[in-house]
């Protein structure tokens, strides 16, 4: 079974700009989960998405939002981007029952640099 | 609120020997708990995870953790460590019953092992 996977790997913008980062969780995976990782602020959950609905959301400004489509298939979007926004955005799938026991699977990640 | 501390930024270790790598956390509710790896340039992989039961719990690559709730911690632990063991490990927490797309983050413990 393929691994999640995150597209682009790898990703240089300038301040002010915006990006759009995929994911594409495991087959069947109805669950996905959008995390930052910085060097200072360590990792840091952004939101979740179930059957295309966001399900959580954690304490980040509204410049990022995201999406889930019918295949699970998932977007996140920052505009206006900051420097502060450098970062590894990992994604994480899984089965999503609702009082879920499953484990996470996590895709390597997209390293965006704002320059 | 829930909150991880991982005690140990970095912990250097020679090959071999055993390794104990320290997670602490303070939450109102009872908690899920994991352990995860993640490899330079690479996405998390899961360890291991308390989610009930038996409060030593064995996860992959030889690797333990101690579920201790009247002291709030779940530390790791491998009786010799092998030169690939080199990664960082991060201590997360769930609520329990709830979803498990919100995972609260340790700053995380940079392993690295000696010859």
């Amino acid at each position: 079974k393929a691994g999640v996977t995150q597209t682009p790997r790898y990703l240089i913008k300038t301040r002010g700009q915006q990006v759009t980062l995929s994911c594409s969780p495991i087959s069947g995976h109805r669950s996905v989960s959008w995390y930052q990782q910085t060097p200072g602020q360590g990792l840091q959950f952004l939101f979740e998405y179930f059957s295309e609905t966001q399900r959580n959301k954690g304490n980040f400004p509204g410049r990022f939002s995201g999406r889930q489509f019918s295949n699970s298939r998932s977007e996140m979007n920052v505009s206006t981007l900051e420097l502060g926004d450098s970062a590894l955005y990992l994604c994480a799938s899984s089965l999503g029952t609702a009082t879920s026991t499953d484990t996470q699977y996590f895709g390597p990640g997209t390293r965006l640099t704002v320059l | 609120a829930q909150s991880v501390t991982q005690l140990d930024s970095q912990v250097p270790v020679f090959e071999e020997a055993p390794v104990e790598l320290r997670c602490n956390y303070s939450s109102s509710v009872s908690v899920y708990l994991f352990w995860y790896v993640q490899y330079p340039n690479q996405g998390l992989q899961l360890l291991l995870k308390y989610l009930s039961g038996s409060t030593l719990v064995k996860g992959i690559n030889g690797f333990e953790a101690e579920f201790n709730k009247s002291q709030t911690s779940f530390h790791l632990r491998k009786p010799s460590v092998h030169i690939s063991d080199t990664a960082e490990y991060f201590c997360a927490v769930s609520n329990y019953g709830g979803s498990q797309g919100n995972l609260i983050f340790g700053k995380g413990t940079k392993l690295s092992v000696k010859p």
